[in-house]
């Protein structure tokens, strides 16, 4: 079964500075999706990036980056210039083909402060 | 477009109630997923719809089922309803144009069900 590792609960950061979030993910299939999501205080779920394991090439979304390596199965966020905004619950998802089709499977999530 | 919609937003119901919530989804899209959300459990997947076709169901018990409508809305409805269900309810919709996986999925902004 596949499985996401989110090993923060908790990260802080200033304001204007850069944070890396980490996540793991245990799978047996060679194509598959990941993706991060945001979840502020109103728990509306909102997506930050998406990146397809057959790429090669990191995602980028403005101020978010992804670190993806597939052979150590890892996927990290990197948020640049951080902002107030970005406060939030950070989710680590992944979606595979096949069986797991139209599901998502979620990290426990990591908790991002952000100090003025 | 609009996004996700939710109804009801906040829900409240005792024991051996039942519930139904409801979810439209992006105009377009065919595909409904839904999760169930608990500070011990995270986010854990229900089932996915499609065509009015239950494709996928996660671990849960036949207390939970839902339906899709030929619109693409979908309901889930909960019966005899324990302490434990409470929950924060998301749904996410997604094009569902594809027999493989990785879509995008783009969450509601949740029913909150408390069950006393």
């Amino acid at each position: 079964a596949q499985t996401v590792t989110q090993s923060q609960p908790e990260m802080s950061v200033q304001e204007a500075e850069t944070v890396t979030l980490s996540c793991t993910y245990d799978t047996s299939e060679s194509d598959y999706y990941l993706f991060w999501y945001k979840q502020p205080p109103s728990r509306q779920m909102i997506l930050v990036i998406r990146q397809e394991a057959y790429k090669q090439q990191n995602a980028t979304e403005n101020r978010f980056s992804v670190n993806f390596q597939k052979a150590a199965k890892s996927f990290s966020l990197k948020i640049s210039d951080s902002q107030l905004g970005d406060a939030a619950m950070y989710f680590c998802a992944y979606s595979g083909r096949g069986s797991t089709l139209g599901r998502l499977y979620f990290g426990r999530g990591t908790q991002l402060t952000v100090w003025p | 477009k609009a996004g996700v919609t939710q109804t009801p937003r906040y829900l409240i119901k005792t024991r051996g109630q039942q519930v139904t919530l409801s979810c439209s989804p992006i105009s377009g899209h065919r595909s409904v997923s839904w999760y169930q959300q608990t500070p011990g459990q995270g986010l854990q997947f229900l089932f996915e719809y499609f065509s009015e076709t239950q494709r996928n169901k996660g671990n849960f018990p036949g207390r939970f089922s839902g339906r899709q409508f030929s619109n693409s809305r979908s309901e889930m409805n909960v019966s005899t309803l324990e302490l434990g269900d409470s929950a924060l309810y998301l749904c996410a919709s997604s094009l569902g144009t594809g027999t493989g996986g990785g879509e995008t999925q783009y969450f509601g902004p949740g029913t909150r069900l408390l069950v006393l």
